[in-house]
């Protein structure tokens, strides 16, 4: 079955203590993006990849890293985690961004930093 | 610029009532794409319609329907007839030609009470 499949579905942590959320894919998505959904805001682009080794910001970049070392993952990282990033994240994938292509989402990380 | 405005936050119907769900949105492009996602409350994020903007022909697809105009910069979506199931929050998307994102708007949340 195609999917993203993200990891872990619920996350609390506490204030500083690195995490990683991952994200793999399994339909040979050359692009990959990571967005954060937060009430009345809707969701937003944190980090994008267009293939192996090439990411860039999104829209809310700060206080997160990634990397895209394999095709399939593109893992989230949060290096000192704060309050502020409580959030609902998303991964999603496609075969080619901005084009007529659609986009695969994963089920989502609910993450809550205390 | 990129936008996408949901002006509706939150709707409230009986059951078998027809509801529609507004999106407007800008662009300067004029390749570019309209998508529809149901966020129920278990979290995950349920694609319904992607349409790019060289098809203005309306969609129907069981109770759901979606109308396209350009003239108006949107794409609004009904249902008809809801039903409890359809209580979610529901998020309108533009892609743009090139552009590494989806720009999501706020989000209407709908609720259908029996």
């Amino acid at each position: 079955e195609a999917q993203v499949t993200q990891n872990p579905r619920y996350l609390i942590t506490v204030t500083g203590k690195k995490l990683t959320v991952t994200c793999s894919q399994n339909m040979n998505h050359e692009y990959m993006s990571w967005y954060r959904q937060d009430p009345g805001l809707g969701l937003r682009q944190i980090y994008y990849s267009m293939n192996v080794e090439v990411t860039d910001k999104g829209d809310v970049p700060e206080g997160y890293k990634v990397s895209r070392k394999e095709k399939r993952n593109f893992p989230l990282i949060l290096e000192s985690p704060s309050p502020n990033q409580t959030s609902l994240y998303f991964c999603a994938s496609s075969f080619s961004a901005g084009t007529d292509y659609g986009y695969t989402f994963g089920s989502g990380t609910r993450l809550t930093v205390v | 610029a990129q936008k996408v405005t949901q002006a509706q936050t939150e709707i409230s119907v009986v059951e078998k009532e027809d509801v529609t769900l507004d999106c407007v949105y800008e662009t300067r492009d004029t390749t570019y794409y309209l998508f529809w996602y149901k966020q129920p409350p278990s979290g995950e994020l349920v694609f319904l319609i992607r349409r790019n903007s060289f098809d203005e022909q309306n969609e129907i697809s069981g109770r759901y329907s979606w109308n396209f105009q350009k003239s108006t910069s949107s794409f609004n979506f009904t249902i008809t007839a809801s039903q409890v199931v359809d209580s979610a929050v529901y998020f309108c998307a533009l892609s743009e030609r090139g552009f590494q994102k989806l720009v999501f708007g706020t989000g209407t949340r709908l609720l259908v009470s029996p």
